[in-house]
């Protein structure tokens, strides 16, 4: 049983369209990471989420923390073929534990 | 300031052997993780090791251990390979160990390929 959920599992897409993936678990989090990560490569971070609610944004992308900390989502706008990879979101129910990863989406923009 | 290094990138085994991959954690990090991945479980937790110890560890089997060097330098080593150890495993490392917002920076990782 996965303890994060990614939906949708797959996404392909044209080139300018927008998108949001998202990210949800049954437990609560302290914190919530995106990373995307490329064939051959390793994840590579986007961004942490820490407070319930909270929304940042890293030029074309907006990554929402869920109020209760349980969910989060990433949200593209006018996708590139440069933002194809695998779409990881990570949670840590303290500041102790072990990183949880989710199964990732993989996201292929067409041009 | 270099980047995670994982060796070697690519290995063929076959199965009951054992084989040992490495990491070299960015320059002043003092905690590496390791994590293992294939397309059905995707990224797994196996240990975390900070200062020479092992902090933290994943669901795995004995048969997964690890160590850290002095100079931060990490191991991790599988015995008695089977067929469903053929996965990629990537190692991270960070400054601290623990700590919300601590980030993690991956290597590229070992494919290894049991066969």
């Amino acid at each position: 049983t996965q303890l994060l959920e990614q939906s949708p599992q797959f996404l392909s897409i044209q080139e300018g369209e927008n998108l949001t993936v998202y990210c949800n678990s049954s437990s609560v989090f302290s914190s919530l990471q995106w990373y995307r990560q490329e064939p051959g490569e390793g994840p590579v971070l986007l961004v942490t989420v820490v407070t319930g609610g909270e929304v940042k944004k890293l030029k074309r992308l907006t990554f929402q923390f869920g109020d209760a900390r349980k969910d989060s989502s990433l949200h593209i706008t006018a996708a590139q073929p440069g933002d194809t990879g695998l779409y990881l979101c990570a949670g840590e129910k303290t500041s102790y534990d072990k990183v949880i990863f989710g199964p990732g989406t993989s996201l292929s923009v067409i041009p | 300031k270099a980047g995670v290094t994982q060796t070697p990138r690519y290995l063929i085994k076959t199965r009951g052997q054992q084989v040992t991959l490495s990491c070299s954690p960015i320059s002043g990090h003092r905690s590496v993780s390791w994590y293992q991945q294939t397309p059905g479980q995707g990224l797994q937790f196996l240990f975390e090791y900070f200062s020479e110890t092992q902090r933290n560890k994943g669901n795995f089997p004995g048969r997964f251990s690890g160590r850290q060097f002095s100079n931060s330098r990490s191991e991790m080593n599988v015995s008695t390979l089977e067929l469903g150890d053929s996965a990629l495993y990537l190692c991270a490392s960070s400054l601290y160990s623990g700590g919300r917002g601590d980030t993690q920076y991956f290597g590229p990782g070992t494919r290894l390929t049991v066969l």
